[in-house]
């Protein structure tokens, strides 16, 4: 059984587009990321829920917005794609902000 | 502002070979580090969770310490085999802020058969 789960996998889309990444979990974490891995695989988070309640909104554009309809899931919707937007989206879970992180697989986003 | 240095960035050894991967970081005030590790084309995996409070944890092969005074964390591997290659990342969580990981930038270790 997938303990993380997000999709799509592979997401390819133009410029200006508006598109959704889907996250799931299975562990019954109460918290929940989304991190951006840039083309250098460095690593960055973009947003962190707890309960359901934003808790990290770390310096993203207003195009991003998550959306957490309940503890075992958590949405990233994005609007206006552009080129920049292009990498890899992470989705992961814990429990309460202390414990270990448990990662999806990722999703690839080209924009062109 | 936290930063988390990892060296090398690039690692290729012989199979068997014991092996030592180093992790810094710029603010002593951790809650605790995580060691991850990261396949192609796949998400993170943790490995190893150190407490501040801890010196250092086991899994089987891999030893991790932490030294939090000095800022700096090893990531130890004993008997490497080809099937540890992989992207090894560090990730400390700061205090006060329990729900957001920094990350290193990574050590992509290559064990030849």
């Amino acid at each position: 059984d997938t303990a993380v789960s997000q999709t799509p996998k592979y997401l390819v889309t133009q410029m200006g587009n508006d598109k959704s990444i889907k996250c799931e979990q299975n562990l019954g974490h109460d918290t929940m990321y989304w991190y951006k891995q840039d083309s250098k695989k460095f690593l960055k988070i973009m947003f962190s829920y707890n309960n359901k309640e934003l808790i990290i909104n770390e310096t993203v554009p207003n195009r991003f917005s998550p959306k957490s309809p309940d503890k075992a899931h958590l949405n990233l919707h994005i609007n206006s794609l552009e080129l920049g937007d292009s990498a890899v989206y992470f989705c992961a879970s814990s429990r309460g902000g202390e414990e270990k992180l448990f990662f999806g697989s990722g999703t690839q986003l080209s924009v062109l | 502002k936290q930063e988390v240095t990892q060296i090398p960035a690039a690692l290729s050894v012989p199979e068997g070979e014991n092996l030592v991967l180093n992790c810094s970081f710029t603010d002593s005030a951790i809650y605790n580090l995580q060691w991850f590790r990261q396949d192609p084309g796949k998400g993170l995996t943790s490995l190893l969770l150190i407490q501040s409070s801890q010196r250092e944890q086991t899994s089987g092969r891999l030893n991790a310490s932490l030294d939090k005074s000095s800022g700096r964390s090893t990531l130890y591997i004993a008997a490497s085999q080809p099937g540890d290659s992989a992207t090894y990342l560090c990730a400390v969580r700061q205090e006060g802020s329990n729900y957001k990981l920094t990350f290193g930038k990574g050590t992509l270790l290559t064990v030849n058969p």
